[in-house]
């Protein structure tokens, strides 16, 4: 089974909108993490959050900002006032250190595409 | 700031061929990750050092095998290639193990079998 799905495969906006990316996960831990990275199209991989499970805060950091919700075991990441630059595949992707300490199990991505 | 170093970044091999990927790791981070990215793919995890000892091991294949040395670099060694084995080959390191620490990821190495 997926740990980490992410619903949405593409998404395409215009510059300035606001979008939101999906993030649910699965789990039976109950210490748990969870990070979201972007892949421009350069093709590496750029770590933006990590989150752990007992820290429900929301948090924002410039126009990005992340919704964890444990009751729907969501961590959701929006982007506000896009731009084309924000243009790439974004990961979500879960850690279980009691299971397994160095494995992050990654979302299938989803690709964002940021028009003019 | 230092970070993950890949090397080299694209390779081309024959198929049967044998491959060698290197990671150095940033400077102090004693944890190297190892994962496959397919085309149009999620990353899939390999194999991961910790303090230079294998610390998990995903869907690696038996025809590859990584270590990491004392100076905490790591090298991945892919034997027999296949068409299939064509990918993004990524290297994370982390200071500390798992989860509750972020994974920096190197720029990937591009492997292409034909």
């Amino acid at each position: 089974a997926q740990k980490v799905t992410q619903a949405q495969t593409e998404i395409s906006v215009v510059e300035k909108e606001d979008v939101t990316l999906d993030c649910v996960y699965e789990t039976r831990d109950t210490t748990y993490y969870l990070f979201w990275y972007k892949q421009p199209p350069s093709g590496e991989l750029v770590f933006l959050i990590r989150r752990n499970s007992f820290d429900e805060q929301n948090e924002i950091s410039g126009r990005y900002s992340w919704n964890f919700q444990k009751s729907t075991s969501s961590f959701n990441f929006t982007i506000t006032a896009s731009q084309v630059v924000d243009s790439a595949v974004y990961f979500c992707a879960l850690s279980e250190p009691r299971y397994n300490f160095n494995k992050f199990y990654f979302g299938s991505g989803t690709k964002l595409n940021v028009k003019p | 700031a230092a970070g993950v170093i890949q090397s080299p970044r694209h390779l081309i091999k024959e198929k049967r061929e044998t491959a060698t990927l290197k990671c150095y790791p940033i400077p102090r981070h004693d944890t190297v990750y190892w994962y496959q990215q397919g085309p149009g793919q999620d990353p899939q995890f390999l194999i991961s050092f910790y303090e230079k000892m294998q610390s998990d091991k995903g869907s690696i294949p038996d025809r590859f095998s990584a270590q990491q040395f004392s100076d905490y670099h790591s090298e991945l060694n892919m034997s027999s290639l296949e068409l299939g084995d064509s990918a993004l080959y990524f290297c994370a390191s982390s200071l500390g193990r798992g989860g509750n620490t972020e994974a920096f990821f190197g720029q990937g190495t591009r492997l292409t079998v034909v």
